[in-house]
């Protein structure tokens, strides 16, 4: 069956510090990955997608970044965390035939 | 620039009532428009849309495309307080980008 691991669940932070949240897919091959966060009252912000090893398209300039190291992982970084990075962060992927988007559990992020 | 835009962005209903929900969007090489339930934590699957006129229908939730107005409604008929969510919508382009709006909170009163 197809799964999806994020983690860790909560974080808290202090400003300046830096920051990887980690997310693995099991059960499938050459999935497209997806970074988003969701602030309060702001839906999902697509922050990183993914379509294959090595292959990040970033969508909002941050000092967040995102690697993709093996083709069922995808990790969302930062050397400095500012408080604005505060918010849930959720690690999702889809097949690239079209099929429907899968969540990860959710990483709560607190910066502090 | 892509865009997915919601309305309206909250709602309040009572028990019974029924629903209309709208996205609209503009995305490159349009492939597919989603809809999700989001309680707590990730949001869940409710519908994938890929063309236009037919209507998806899951027990009281009915969604519908239309690619040429660029747009798509979720209609909840005789709601109830389990209904009470954020409903996501979402738009993916053949490059894999998946674009969501910003969400409509529905909220059901007894």
């Amino acid at each position: 069956s197809q799964t999806i691991h994020q983690w860790p669940a909560t974080l808290v932070q202090p400003v300046g510090s830096p920051l990887s949240l980690e997310c693995t897919v099991e059960g499938t091959s050459n999935p497209n990955l997806y970074w988003y966060r969701q602030a309060a009252g702001r839906g999902l912000q697509l922050l990183f997608y993914s379509v294959g090893i090595g292959q990040i398209s970033s969508e909002v300039p941050q000092n967040l970044s995102a690697s993709r190291p093996q083709d069922r992982q995808f990790i969302l970084s930062s050397k400095k965390l500012l408080l604005s990075d505060s918010g849930f962060y959720l690690c999702a992927w889809t097949l690239i035939s079209g099929n429907t988007i899968y969540f990860g559990e959710g990483s709560w992020l607190t910066v502090v | 620039e892509d865009k997915v835009v919601q309305s309206p962005l909250s709602l309040v209903v009572h028990e019974g009532d029924t629903v209309t929900l709208n996205c609209s969007y503009e995305v490159t090489n349009f492939r597919s428009l989603l809809w999700y339930k989001q309680e707590k934590k990730a949001p869940t699957f409710l519908f994938m849309l890929t063309s236009s006129g037919i209507e998806k229908k899951s027990g009281r939730l009915s969604s519908i495309l239309d690619k040429k107005e660029l747009f798509s409604i979720l209609n909840i008929t005789a709601t109830q307080t389990g209904d009470s969510a954020v409903y996501l919508c979402a738009v993916e382009g053949h490059t894999g980008k998946l674009i969501f709006g910003q969400g409509t909170t529905l909220q059901v009163k007894p």
